[in-house]
Formats: structure tokens, sequence, C-alpha cells
């Protein structure tokens, strides 16, 4: 079955570093795309990046363009998030999903890691 | 950038049936997903494509999608479907885009 273990996580400063991992079994790793959504403490889903199935198409959104890099490496089944220039408003958990293609959605999901940006 | 916009709260006896609506602008001319997440919980998908439903999904929820709104419905209502709700699009400016949730709430 369709397993996805998100790590990294833990607690950072502002302007810190940090790095997730999402390793993934039970299905052909590089046929999907894969997404990394967040989740604000008490707050609603938000859509963070995404990355075709080969890795050259990437999407951002706005709030982290510029800051995050998205990766992934198919000979190991997993998915990477790249995040710097981290700030307060990072703070959430982030969970990795597999797409499944046209139409775009989650089929997916991880349990999640919590990121803390705090001083 | 595209928007979508669901009620804070629903709620619904026990055995009845609630109706999640998601606004966006022309969204029948879009596909909606909707993911149900429990408290301390990942999402999960219970429909895609506007209206099919993964499989372990029960027959109980249902999506329709026309105009300006989307709507997830639940028919006979249980206990265990108490969560938030949210509905997703994918736009060719904002890329993924979620509704801002929805608690559901089982009287």
């Amino acid at each position: 079955q369709v397993h996805l273990v998100e790590s990294g996580g833990g607690l950072v400063k502002p302007g810190g570093s940090l790095r997730l991992s999402c390793a993934a079994s039970g299905f052909t790793f590089s046929d999907y795309y894969m997404s990394w959504i967040r989740q604000a403490p008490g707050k609603g889903l938000e859509w963070v990046s995404c990355i075709g199935s080969s890795g050259r198409t990437i999407y951002y959104a706005d709030t982290v363009k510029g800051r995050f890099t998205i990766s992934r490496d198919n000979a190991k089944t997993s998915l990477y998030l790249e995040m710097n220039s981290l700030r307060a408003e990072d703070t959430a958990v982030y969970y990795c999903a597999r797409d499944p293609g046209e139409p775009r959605n989650f089929d997916y999901w991880g349990q999640g890691t919590l990121v803390t940006v705090s001083s | 950038s595209y928007e979508l916009t669901q009620p804070l709260s629903v709620s619904v006896a026990l055995g009845q049936t609630a109706k999640i609506t998601c606004g966006g602008n022309n969204i029948g001319s879009k596909n909606v997903h909707w993911y149900q997440q429990k408290p301390g919980q990942a999402p999960v998908l219970v429909i895609y494509r506007d209206t099919m439903r993964p499989s372990g999904i029960p027959e109980r929820f249902s999506g329709s999608n026309s105009g300006n709104t989307a709507t997830l419905t639940i028919i006979t209502a249980q206990a265990g479907d108490e969560a938030d709700y949210y509905c997703q699009v994918w736009d060719s400016s904002t890329a993924a885009v979620f509704g801002g949730g929805t608690k559901v709430t089982v009287l």
C-alpha cells in the first residue's frame, strides 16, 4: 500500500534553514507528481510546492517562492523541501502528498512533520 | 489569484443530510476535489473530479459542481463524519488552491 513518511521537522530560529524529506513506498514513485502542503496551527491547508515526475516541472506558492526549493530523487523514492530564510509564519505541519495527475489532486498524504520557527 | 470560499461551520443532526458548499468564480468549469480531516490526522481524499469517490469512501459521500458553487453532500450523517472538510481546485495561474475549510458538527 502507499506509504509516505515525512521527516526533518523541528525548531529553527527566524532566518534559519531546514530540509524536509519524504520517503515514499508502495507505488512507482517516478510515475507521479508530488507536492508539499502545510497547515499552520489551528488553520487551514496551504499548498506549498509541487514537482513533476521527472523533476523538470516545478511550481511554488507565492508565499515561499525564492526561499523554498523542492526536489526529488527517484532512485531513492524520496521527495525533499529545502527551506531557507524561514519566518514565523512558516510554522506549520508540512505534509507530502501524491498527485495522481489530471485533474490535479492529492490522493495519498503522509502524517506530516512539524516545523516551528521561533527565537 | 483564484479563491475558494467555504462556510466556517455546518451542523447536521445525526442521520440527516449535510451540505458543504465551495464557492469560486465559474468553479463549474474546474475539477473540484474534497478532503476530510479529523483532529490530529492527515487529510483524506473523499471526492475527486467533482463526483468521483476513491475506493473505500462510503456512498454516503457525494459531490456536485455547477456555476459558481461546488457542493459536498453527506447523507445519513454519522458521528464519525465530524471533521473539517476542504475543497480544492487546480488553477492555471495559482496552481493548487484550497478553500478555507468547513467544520462539520454532528448533533
